[in-house]
């Protein structure tokens, strides 16, 4: 059992390019999340799904886009990149909608950008 | 919007302390309070998970408690070891309606190192 995995590991990209960011969990859990985590600013939540189709926005959205087509799969694309993206990035899916069950991460993508 | 405060922010103890983590929020309409490790480059692991109708929740040598009318939690550590070391993270899951039950809000963790 996986659990929660994330590809790449690093990444160095150049202002201006754009790249997708991979997630996927063997749990088939309904809900999975993108956290962002910088120096001085904690864990911040990007995007959020409920299910395969449904998505919705978190704290700091702006940059990030997300689409969710099956329950194992929850892919984030940095549309044109920015240095104030460089942040180490985390994927988390639980099992409930009601707050009983944990969340699982991953073990997050490191992106810098140039 | 809810606010989730870590006290203190660093922790370095002698091995075999027993030691408390406290966390703070402002809101006290939340689904839960969950406790994770974050060890050095990796991501974080579950401990403690608290509902909103609980008081405290036992796992091995943690004990997690919550006081949702003052927005409190502590994390009570027996017995440390340096294998504790690691950041500790406190997030809340802020009840507000339709589907918040996971966006979860962090706070800064607190750094804990156990000395052998």
């Amino acid at each position: 059992n996986a659990g929660v995995t994330q590809t790449p590991k690093f990444q160095v990209l150049k202002t201006g390019q754009s790249m997708t960011l991979q997630c996927a969990q063997d749990m088939n859990h309904e809900y999975m999340s993108w956290y962002r985590q910088d120096p001085g600013m904690g864990l911040r939540l990007i995007h959020y799904s409920v299910g395969a189709g449904i998505t919705d926005q978190g704290e700091v959205p702006n940059g990030y886009n997300v689409s969710r087509s099956t329950t194992e799969d929850f892919p984030l694309r940095l549309l044109s990149a920015a240095p104030s993206q460089t942040s180490v990035y985390f994927c988390a899916s639980h099992a409930r909608g009601d707050g009983s069950q944990p969340q699982h991460f991953g073990d997050g993508t490191r992106l810098s950008i140039l | 919007k809810q606010e989730v405060t870590q006290i203190p922010a660093a922790l370095s103890v002698p091995e075999g302390e027993n030691l408390v983590l406290n966390c703070s929020f402002t809101d006290s309409a939340i689904y839960n309070l969950q406790w994770f490790r974050q060890d050095p480059g990796k991501g974080l692991t579950s401990l403690l998970l608290i509902q909103s109708s609980q008081r405290e929740q036992t796992s091995g040598r943690l004990n997690a408690s919550l006081d949702k009318s003052s927005g409190r939690s502590t994390l009570y550590i027996a017995a440390s070891q340096p294998g504790d070391s690691a950041t500790y993270l406190c997030a809340v899951s802020r009840r507000a309606g339709g589907t918040s039950y996971g966006k979860l809000t962090f706070g800064q963790g607190t750094i804990l190192t156990v000395h052998p």
